[in-house]
């Protein structure tokens, strides 16, 4: 079963507004929240990640907030630009794993419109 | 510094055939994980190796097989290729094993079985 699960599955924002991309587990053994970017053609790359003893990561526009009561975590991206149209992906590792096995959602695909 | 290579980018394979994979992690990076990338079923774990030993392995058919060079360098097999097998594949490295270690995506292979 999918063990991360990712909404929406695509999303329109015009420039300037406000992306959120939602991921939810069921986990509690999960201790390592990553997002990824991935543009056509091109292998994921590591955007932003966070640990949950933290409520709240922040890198430039990119927000990651993090919910563990509700097992829930949130990618915002702020002041959306037409250079972030990728697709992104949540994803999560577990303290139980011995190396480095990543749950991935199922990705969301972001246009934002100029 | 040099990201994740994989070699070769695209490859063409007829049914039944058998391919390998190529991965060269980051250098000083010690951990070597194999992804599986299709429309339908997203990223999927397929293995990871450190120091040369397979640690962790996903739901595939002993079909896909790999391993790692004292080098870090990675190779996958697969044998007895399906059409189910067209997909990308991606290699990730992490410098360490262990959990909530950043894992850092080459630009993958695309197979396609035909």
């Amino acid at each position: 079963q999918q063990q991360v699960k990712q909404s929406p599955q695509s999303l329109i924002v015009q420039k300037g507004g406000i992306s959120i991309i939602n991921c939810a587990y069921e986990n509690t053994a999960f201790d390592y929240f990553p997002w990824y970017q991935q543009f056509p053609g091109k292998g994921p790359a590591l955007l932003i990640a966070i640990r949950p003893d933290v409520s709240e990561k922040k890198e430039g526009r990119f927000t990651i907030s993090f919910n563990k009561s509700a097992k829930q975590f949130s990618l915002h991206i702020m002041d959306s630009q037409p250079g972030d149209s990728a697709t992104y992906f949540c994803a999560a590792s577990s303290k139980a794993n011995t190396g480095n096995q990543f749950y991935f959602g199922t990705g969301t695909s972001l246009t934002v419109i100029p | 510094k040099a990201g994740v290579t994989q070699t070769p980018r695209y490859l063409i394979k007829t049914r039944g055939q058998q391919v390998t994979l190529s991965c060269s992690p980051i250098s000083g990076h010690r951990s070597v994980s194999w992804y599986q990338q299709t429309p339908g079923q997203g990223l999927q774990f397929l293995f990871e190796y450190f120091s040369e030993t397979q640690r962790n392995k996903g739901n595939f058919p002993g079909r896909f097989s790999g391993r790692q060079f004292s080098n870090s360098r990675s190779e996958m097999n697969v044998s007895t290729l399906e059409l189910g097998d067209s997909a990308l594949y991606l290699c990730a490295s992490s410098i360490q094993q262990g959990r909530g270690t950043e894992a850092f995506f080459g630009q993958g292979t695309r197979l396609t079985v035909v």
